[in-house]
């Protein structure tokens, strides 16, 4: 199974602070990796496929890069809606798997 | 408006079975491929299962394999995942979710609680 591993596990960020989320996987996945937001008590929310193209309706502030096996989301000038955990996720192999999550706080 | 919404879920003692259905609106099941993601109290997102638009090929996550079956009835608009011989670690929110690569359409969930 690929592992994907992400970092940090939290970090405490301020409003317009530009934000950095990253994720490696144990092996190479191409572009094979997208990003989701989740709030507490909400189901998961896709902002990025393909390691960096942005979901539509999804804010310019989001931006996905990388490939091969080193990724990372980067939020823009923070706002208080973005405080959340966020997860990547490779659809390179079966089973699919999910980083373990970021928690974006204040 | 396109959703999928769960439901089944409940508190079963350990060995139990317990069986969860997905329906889906808005859209045509039988073009998708479906897949059933887990997430337990305070942790994070694991996948569990998929299954292709029309049956024929399922794959399941090691710790469901011999255990959890997915299936669907794409007449009837339907996702299942039957789960048997229940074990405390599978207790967590199931997420039926539309898609095999990348995860657009999500439910609420259904809450599952193995525990005696």
């Amino acid at each position: 199974d690929i592992q994907m591993t992400q970092s940090p596990s939290s970090l405490s960020a301020s409003v317009g602070d530009r934000v950095t989320i990253t994720c490696r996987a144990s092996q190479s996945i191409g572009a094979s990796l997208n990003w989701y937001q989740q709030k507490v008590g909400k189901a998961p929310k896709l902002l990025i496929h393909i390691a960096s193209n942005l979901e539509s309706g999804v804010p310019s502030r989001f931006s996905g890069s990388g490939s091969g096996t080193d990724f990372a989301l980067t939020i823009d000038s923070l706002q208080p809606e973005d405080f959340a955990t966020y997860y990547c996720q490779q659809y390179y192999s079966i089973p699919r798997t999910f980083g373990q999550g970021t928690k974006v706080e204040i | 408006e396109v959703q999928v919404v769960e439901s089944g879920g409940g508190l079963v003692q350990p060995g139990g079975s317990l069986r969860l259905s997905c329906a889906a609106s808005g859209f045509t099941l039988s073009s998708y491929w479906m897949t059933w993601v887990r997430q337990a109290p305070g942790k994070g997102l694991e996948w569990v299962a998929n299954i292709k638009e029309v049956g024929g090929e399922k794959y399941y996550v090691d710790s469901a394999k011999g255990r959890f079956t997915i299936s669907r009835d794409n007449a009837k608009n339907s996702l299942y995942l039957q789960m048997n011989s229940l074990r405390a670690e599978d207790t967590a929110v199931y997420y039926c979710v539309r898609g095999q690569s990348y995860f657009r359409v999500w439910g609420q969930g259904t809450l599952v609680i193995v525990s005696s």
